[in-house]
């Protein structure tokens, strides 16, 4: 079955570093992939996502890069901030039409010192 | 942006009792919703698929009758968790995708904690 993997934490990098968190997929088809992240008493929100290969999603300084060839989905930041402090959550839609349920990996708590 | 607002987020029950949990679309109507359920260190793990008007669709190795979805309006899907027991103790999270425009996006709420004693 479909199944996402990503980097284990936590990560703790000092403010203004550069960040990669690693995320792998397995799926067939073509599915979209997505980066949610979730602070301390909320619920999961959308970072960026990528619908076909080689598409580029960003938001908030944050990229990502849809690899087929690789089957990765690497999340970039080229200088952390404390607020960007959270866990990070790699996530995959089979279908891509919005009406399937997401396959998440475990997780990544991302730790900013100031 | 879209809210989802999950209710309650945290409840303590008995073994054997039943409890129920609500996930409401606040400013966006949502025919599919879909319930999540995440272990400590683990990823989430989606149960059921709900969608308005329709029985849900579970996911393989999920149980129905111990885990009753109702969707009965565009804002409203509730997850009943029956006879509760200590191995049902978990994180429960629901998401919602909304249906007015084509997006193609979840917002998710913020989960309920539940333990069972």
């Amino acid at each position: 079955g479909d199944s996402v993997t990503q980097m284990e934490g936590p990560v703790t990098l000092s403010e203004e570093a550069f960040l990669t968190i690693n995320c792998t997929y397995t799926a067939t088809g073509y599915p979209s992939l997505f980066w949610y992240v979730q602070y301390p008493g909320e619920g999961l929100q959308l970072l960026l996502k990528a619908t076909k290969a080689d598409d580029k999603g960003s938001n908030k300084g944050f990229e990502a890069t849809y690899r087929k060839e690789t089957t990765s989905f690497h999340l970039e930041k080229g200088s952390v901030q404390v607020s960007d402090s959270a866990v990070y959550f790699c996530a995959l839609e089979k279908s891509g039409g919005g009406a399937d349920g997401l396959t998440f990996g475990k997780g990544t708590h991302l730790i900013i010192q100031p | 942006g879209a809210v989802v607002s999950q209710h309650p987020s945290w409840v303590i029950c008995k073994s054997g009792t039943s409890v129920k949990i609500e996930c409401r679309s606040l400013d966006f109507q949502a025919t599919t919703m879909f319930w999540y359920r995440q272990f400590p260190k683990q990823s989430l793990m989606l149960m059921a698929t709900s969608n308005e008007g329709s029985k849900a669709t579970y996911e393989q190795g999920v149980e129905k009758d111990k885990f009753l979805i109702n969707h009965a309006s565009l804002t409203l899907s509730t997850l009943t968790v029956t006879s509760a027991h200590p191995e049902d103790s978990s994180f429960y999270i629901c998401s919602a995708r909304d249906s007015s425009l084509a997006k193609n996006i979840q917002y998710f709420g913020a989960g309920t904690r539940l333990s069972v004693l």
